[in-house]
């Protein structure tokens, strides 16, 4: 069965970087996409990137941009989300999500999320 | 970029109802769209994708509807189970947008 095991919580201080795995089993990992999102306390859901494990090649939102790196290792069958210059409203829970199709396009299966809590 | 909007953003509902929540997209999207359910402390579940296309395992009683700019969820008969928020998504031409959320709760 499909499943998307993410790395525990974080409290960080602004300023700082935080790293979130992903490890993913259960298909060939090679041939889906795998999201990012986050969802700040009581908010709704915000698409931060993708990658493709298979070459490692990324898209991230605008609003990110300079701020989150996405990268993937095969070997490990494990993605990872760095998020630098962490500010307060930073604070979510973050999801990995892998992609239904091959191409790019709707979350099906899902992490169990990972809180990062930006305090000082 | 494409913006999401959805209404109402919150409904309130007896069991056995028939609710429908609207998503509309800010530029045609086609049929690009997906519908979550999310219920507090958990991951959003994947609904229905390619506007109309019930995920497998999910109740018959989820149909989603629309092209283009103007999408419907629909639940026939809202059971217990069904109170949660409801995201839409669209996918189209590789960009990713969610919608605000509507949240489904007990009259």
């Amino acid at each position: 069965q499909v499943q998307l095991v993410q790395s525990g919580a974080e409290v960080k201080k602004p300023g700082a970087s935080v790293k979130v795995s992903c490890k993913a089993s259960g298909y060939t990992f090679t041939t889906k996409y795998i999201h990012w999102l986050r969802q700040a306390p009581g908010q709704g859901l915000e698409w931060m990137g993708i990658i493709n494990p298979l070459g490692g090649s990324t898209s991230y939102a605008q609003n990110l941009q300079g701020r989150v790196t996405m990268t993937s290792d095969t070997s490990t069958t494990t993605v990872y989300m760095e998020l630098s210059s962490l500010r307060f409203d930073d604070t979510a829970v973050y999801y990995c999500a892998r992609d239904g199709t091959s191409i790019g396009s709707y979350p099906d299966y899902w992490g169990q999320g990972t809180l990062v809590t930006v305090s000082s | 970029d494409i913006q999401m909007t959805q209404s109402p953003s919150t409904l309130s509902a007896s069991v056995g109802d028939r609710v429908s929540i609207t998503c509309r997209a800010s530029q045609s999207i086609s049929g690009w769209l997906a519908w979550y359910q999310q219920k507090p402390g958990e991951a959003p579940k994947l609904l229905i994708y390619k506007a109309s296309t019930l995920e497998s395992g999910v109740p018959s009683r989820f149909t989603g509807s629309g092209s283009g700019t103007e999408f419907t969820l629909t639940i026939s008969r809202l059971q217990p189970d069904d109170f949660a928020t409801y995201y839409c998504q669209q996918y189209h031409s590789f960009s990713f947008t969610f919608g605000p959320g509507t949240k489904v709760d007990i009259k």
